[in-house]
């Protein structure tokens, strides 16, 4: 069965410094991999998404992520962090089956990103 | 669209009545999927749908928790009876068939007291 890990439950990063969080995923075949973020009380947006392909993926509000299978990660990155980044990241592995596309999401724990001026 | 709309977003009940969670997938949606997240647990998957049907249930802790969706537009998260342990932020996704991106909805905070 897939699984995912965020080795870190909480992180904090200056204003303006970079950011990398980090995630650890165990899946037998090719995984689609994502990288969700919630904001206190609001549900999960979804930053970026790897299926295939260029293994360095683009996402929304300036972030990238890079999939190494031979590290089985898939590592979120900023190069400059803003206030309102503060929120909780979640790494996903999506479980595949042949001719139907993935069918669940399996979580992480999540890191917890605090911002300091 | 809309997105995926649960209700309500905040219950409070006393234990031992009956909750009744509610969600409205994304129209074309295939896939509906019921979440709880706890500090505890984190994000853990309860059950999911395709096409209206019950795919995995797995992950629903007890009988005491039941899901149905009744047609593509509306599926229900029922605990009977609540217990305090039940208290958590319960959230609801939908996915296309083709497409693998699940849309969540904003979560419904359940307090059972």
């Amino acid at each position: 069965a897939q699984s995912v890990t965020q080795p870190d439950i909480h992180i904090t990063v200056s204003e303006g410094a970079s950011l990398e969080l980090r995630c650890n995923y165990s899946y037998g075949a090719t995984p689609y991999l994502f990288w969700y973020v919630q904001s206190p009380g609001q549900g999960l947006q979804l930053l970026l998404k790897y299926f295939s392909g260029d293994t360095l993926v683009q996402g929304i509000k300036g972030f990238e992520a890079e999939f190494k299978r031979s590290q089985s990660s898939f590592n979120l990155r900023k190069p400059s962090v803003h206030w309102s980044d503060a929120a909780e990241y979640f790494c996903a592995v999506g479980a595949v089956r042949q001719n139907t596309g993935f069918q669940k999401l399996v979580f992480g724990t999540g890191t917890r990103l605090l911002v300091s001026p | 669209d809309a997105g995926v709309i649960q209700s309500p977003r905040h219950e409070v009940t006393e234990m031992g009545q009956e909750v009744t969670l509610r969600c409205k997938p994304i129209s074309g949606h295939d896939y509906l999927f019921w979440y709880r997240q706890t500090m505890m647990r984190g994000l853990e998957l309860l059950i999911y749908f395709n096409n209206n049907v019950p795919i995995d249930d797995s992950g629903m802790p007890e009988d005491r928790f039941s899901a149905k969706m009744p047609n593509a537009s509306f599926s229900t998260l029922k605990i009977q009876p609540s217990e305090p342990r039940d208290s958590a932020v319960y959230f609801c996704a939908s996915r296309l068939k083709t497409g693998a991106e699940a849309f969540f909805g904003q979560g419904t905070r359940l307090t059972v007291v």
